[in-house]
């Protein structure tokens, strides 16, 4: 089974600096791991994903996050932020067998002041 | 590409009527169909995986008989909330898969408010 921690359901950030939502999950098979993005009322957007391959992935909107195995941690990053950033953002995890259920975190809701 | 689109967006009802919402992924084939409920400030719980032809598999604890699910096409399933009551209001969010895809697709929801 897999599962997913997401550190402070809260965090605030100055418009410019940096982003840093943690994520860190729980699997026994190799994850494909995945941040979304939801404003209110809204269905969720995918922020970038991780399969295979390089580590590091970039996703739109400036974001990234690397996939640490060692420290089984997905942490999203981005250098500056936006007003427009403020959303909650899920982190999700599923594998590459049977349904690929996606496993969510509870969330953090970045807000981001002028 | 890659569109789901979820209808009505808003719906509200009375208590023990029953209520369908639809998912329909525009631009691709969907084998695989997800539905999922979020309540307020809580993060998405799955409530079923729906395979097209074939019937859902609903989560534990989900209600099958109260959370009807028909995957009957391969753009179109539908979630039938039956004799709706006031817990049952939430929001409701539909994803989408193609085949051998490992991205699900989210629709943009449907508030249901049970009266």
């Amino acid at each position: 089974a897999q599962s997913v921690t997401q550190l402070g359901s809260h965090v605030s950030v100055s418009e410019g600096a940096l982003v840093l939502l943690r994520c860190n999950y729980s699997s026994s098979v190799p994850p494909y791991l995945f941040w979304y993005v939801q404003y209110p009322n809204q269905g969720l957007q995918l922020l970038l994903k991780y399969t295979t391959g390089a580590t590091l992935v970039k996703g739109i909107n400036g974001f990234e996050a690397e996939f640490k195995k060692s420290e089984t941690s997905f942490h999203l990053t981005k250098p500056s932020a936006h007003m427009s950033d403020a959303a909650e953002y899920f982190c999700a995890v599923t594998t590459f067998t049977g349904f690929q259920k996606l496993v969510f975190g509870t969330g953090t809701r970045l807000l981001v002041s002028p | 590409g890659a569109v789901v689109s979820q209808h009505p967006s808003r719906v509200i009802c009375k208590s023990g009527t029953s209520v369908k919402i639809e998912c329909r992924s525009l631009d691709f084939q969907a084998t695989t169909m997800f539905w999922y409920r979020q309540f307020p400030k809580k993060s998405l719980m799955l409530m079923a995986t729906s395979n097209e032809g074939s019937k859902a598999t609903y989560e534990q604890g989900v209600e099958k008989d109260k959370f009807l699910i028909n995957h009957a096409s391969l753009t179109l399933s539908t979630l039938t909330v039956t004799s709706a009551h006031p817990e049952d209001s939430s929001f409701y969010i539909c994803s989408a898969r193609g085949q051998g895809s490992n991205e699900q697709f989210f629709g943009p929801g449907t508030r249901l408010t049970v009266l």
